[in-house]
């Protein structure tokens, strides 16, 4: 089946550092990428849609100078926090898939601390 | 405002009961799907249901789409500690290929 791998599982930073989260699909080819913000005990906020060679679109209120997306190739994604504050501390979920019919695969997450 | 909303958000039960979790909205979706999350872990994919009326049946589970697309439920005969975790449902509107997800109910299961 297909297999998202997330990278890192749990990062902790200063205020101010960026952090950059990895997204990978490692047995098919993702044009397109979804990153997900989940607090606790909360449900799955969708961030913003991540495209291969393109850029990336925002949900209402997604801030994009701060939380920048790269889709380079077709197999990898990645969203950098920038300039990080407490505030942004959260669980941070990249998913890939088949489309809405068949399902998607949701990486393991990371965990961001930002101290 | 929630666009899908589930009930109830909390359930604990005892292990052998029955329960069910509902999810609704107001809109019409092209596909539901059910995830299942732990702790510290991404959602997995339990099933997807694309068909008005259609129902799922996985081992102890059974999912059930709505004849109008807006709603749909998961019943889980005998409940066991490790169907604990928060259930998660998610749709998709037209041909978007984004997932809009529910609020999520976090189901306990005691032994």
């Amino acid at each position: 089946g297909a297999v998202v791998s997330q990278h890192p599982s749990w990062v902790i930073c200063k205020s101010g550092t960026s952090v950059k989260i990895e997204c990978r699909s490692l047995d098919f080819q993702a044009t397109t990428m979804f990153w997900y913000r989940q607090f606790p005990k909360q449900s799955l906020m969708l961030m913003a849609t991540s495209n291969e060679g393109s850029k990336a679109t925002y949900e209402q209120g997604v801030e994009k100078d701060k939380f920048l997306i790269n889709h380079a190739s077709l197999t990898l994604s990645t969203l950098t926090v920038t300039s990080a504050h407490p505030e942004d501390s959260s669980f941070y979920i990249c998913s890939a898939g088949q489309g809405y019919v068949y399902g998607y695969t949701f990486g393991s997450g990371t965990r961001l601390t930002v101290v | 405002t929630q666009l899908l909303e589930q009930s109830p958000q909390f359930l604990s039960i005892q292990e052998g009961e029955n329960l069910t979790v509902y999810c609704n909205s107001s809109s019409v979706f092209s596909s539901l799907q059910w995830y299942r999350q732990e702790p510290g872990e991404g959602p997995v994919l339990l099933v997807t249901v694309v068909t008005g009326g259609e129902v799922k049946k996985l081992k102890r589970l059974t999912f059930q789409f709505g004849d109008a697309r807006k709603d749909s439920s998961l019943h889980i005969t005998a409940a066991q500690p490790g169907d604990t975790g928060l259930y998660l449902c998610a749709g998709a509107r037209g041909s978007a290929r984004q997932l809009t997800f529910g609020s999520g109910t976090q189901l306990t299961v005691l032994p």
